[in-house]
């Protein structure tokens, strides 16, 4: 039980952002939203997280709903080398992810 | 640092046979975990440790042990293996519950 619904692909164009959805409208007050990448069969990338309030760092933002039922994952000018299949997880206090099928990304010239 | 290594990167097993996949981390991590991937799937989650001499049940856990004698090592031992156990197999690292992880390159797993 992956705790969360994401698309199962989009497409992007080349120098566009990439707006990447996740529902996840079970989510409990102490329970992160973290995403990850995997490009090819590579191992995971991680690549933000946040609680409540909205994140960014050099890859990408996170935008998290007031009501923290779902987010999105921004990748604000992508490249061919950010198609890969995009991860949406919940995550609580234990080391315990649960990764859905994620999003198939595709960055088109 | 050389992150999270594993060994061997393929492998392939007869029915029936044992074996263990290696898992290192020398970012002094305590929590580690191992993950199967099958095609077209996302990770899902087999052991995980939160610390030497600490181990816990995934979401798959059945066939698999593992032991956490040390912080920097973490293998998983497969008791007999079955061609259900045809995998990619990961393992991952982080400083703590809430933080990153980190993934190991993976391990591809072939029982025929």
């Amino acid at each position: 039980d992956a705790k969360t619904t994401q698309p199962p692909s989009m497409d992007c164009a080349e120098g566009r952002a990439a707006n990447l959805p996740c529902n996840h409208s079970t989510i409990s007050g102490n329970e992160y939203v973290y995403w990850y990448r995997q490009i090819h069969s590579q191992g995971p990338q991680y690549i933000i997280h946040g609680l409540k309030n909205n994140e960014t760092n050099e890859m990408a933002s996170l935008i998290i709903t007031e009501d923290r039922k779902s987010s999105t994952l921004i990748l604000p000018h992508a490249t061919l080398r950010d198609t890969a299949v995009y991860y949406c997880i919940v995550r609580g206090l234990v080391n315990d992810m649960r990764f859905g099928a994620g999003t198939r990304l595709t960055v088109k010239p | 640092n050389a992150g999270v290594t594993q060994t061997p990167k393929f492998q392939v097993l007869k029915t029936g046979q044992s074996m263990t996949l290696q898992c290192a981390q020398d970012m002094n991590h305590e929590y580690m975990s191992w993950y199967r991937q099958d095609p077209g799937m996302g990770l899902r989650l087999i052991h995980y440790s939160v610390g030497a001499g600490i181990t816990d049940q995934g979401e798959v856990p059945n066939g698999y042990n593992v032991s956490r004698s040390t912080t920097e090592d973490f293998p998983l031992r497969l008791l007999s293996a079955a061609p259900s156990q045809t995998s990619v197999y990961f393992c991952a690292s982080s400083y703590s519950g809430q933080k990153e992880q980190f993934f190991g390159p993976g391990t591809r797993l072939t029982v025929l």
